[in-house]
């Protein structure tokens, strides 16, 4: 168990809909980082927040976005849905920046019907 | 951006025996990681290694940063060793963990 949670662990949703994907870090983690896996990417860096700051984006497209709340969660939300957006997401913390180690929550596995 | 090449992409082996899998990457780094993705999905942090020798039970990885390569050692196979392998680096002066295409391990009973 690395520490980081994510929910839901699975979402089935319909193309043109958004839903939410939320993350708590690891206790004393102030960086969060979301990342997709999906079949023909593999896996790739999204957005990186910082203690409620955005602090590195990566292949974010502009139907997603992303935060960080006072309590240092985050979520991910994705709008509408493409058949493309099916992946496995994971969220990550680390202590402060990325060149600390990062651990891995158990990731989210999006299905767009 | 930086490169992260793994090799093999595929590996079978018997239960017992020994491997190495390796991560070239393309520019300096300081952070690099090794993961092991089990079949239900989870990414699971087996060291964090940007330079010098590591050691956990059966594992070892070795990164030699000044040549721009790591090795993953697994010795002893067991089934629950099978999985796909990933490296991920970090730049200097980038904020993402860049992952190679993995090495997917079999190892069978």
């Amino acid at each position: 168990d690395s520490g980081v949670t994510q929910t839901p662990k699975h979402l089935i949703t319909a193309t043109g809909q958004r839903v939410t994907l939320r993350c708590s870090p690891r206790s004393g983690d102030l960086s969060v980082y979301w990342y997709q896996q999906s079949l023909d990417q593999g896996l790739q860096f999204l957005i990186q927040y910082y203690n409620g700051e955005e602090r590195a984006k990566g292949n974010i497209l502009e139907r997603f976005s992303a935060q960080q709340f006072p309590d240092l969660h985050s979520e991910l939300n994705l709008s509408s849905l493409e058949l493309g957006d099916s992946a496995l997401y994971f969220c990550a913390s680390s202590v402060e920046t990325s060149t600390d180690t990062q651990y891995f929550g158990p990731g989210t596995r999006l299905t767009v019907l | 951006g930086i490169q992260v090449e793994q090799s093999p992409p595929d590996l079978i082996l018997q239960e017992g025996a020994n491997s190495t899998l390796r991560c070239n990457f393309s520019d300096s780094v300081n952070n690099l990681q090794w993961f092991h993705q089990n079949p239900w999905g989870q990414l699971i942090n087996l060291f964090y290694i940007p330079s010098g020798t590591k050691q956990n039970g059966r594992l070892s990885a070795t990164t030699v940063a000044t040549e721009r390569y790591s090795l993953l050692y697994i010795s002893s196979s067991q089934t629950t060793d099978s999985g796909v392998y990933f490296c991920a680096v970090v730049s200097w002066g980038a904020q993402k963990l860049v992952f190679g295409q993995g090495t997917r391990l079999t190892i069978n009973p």
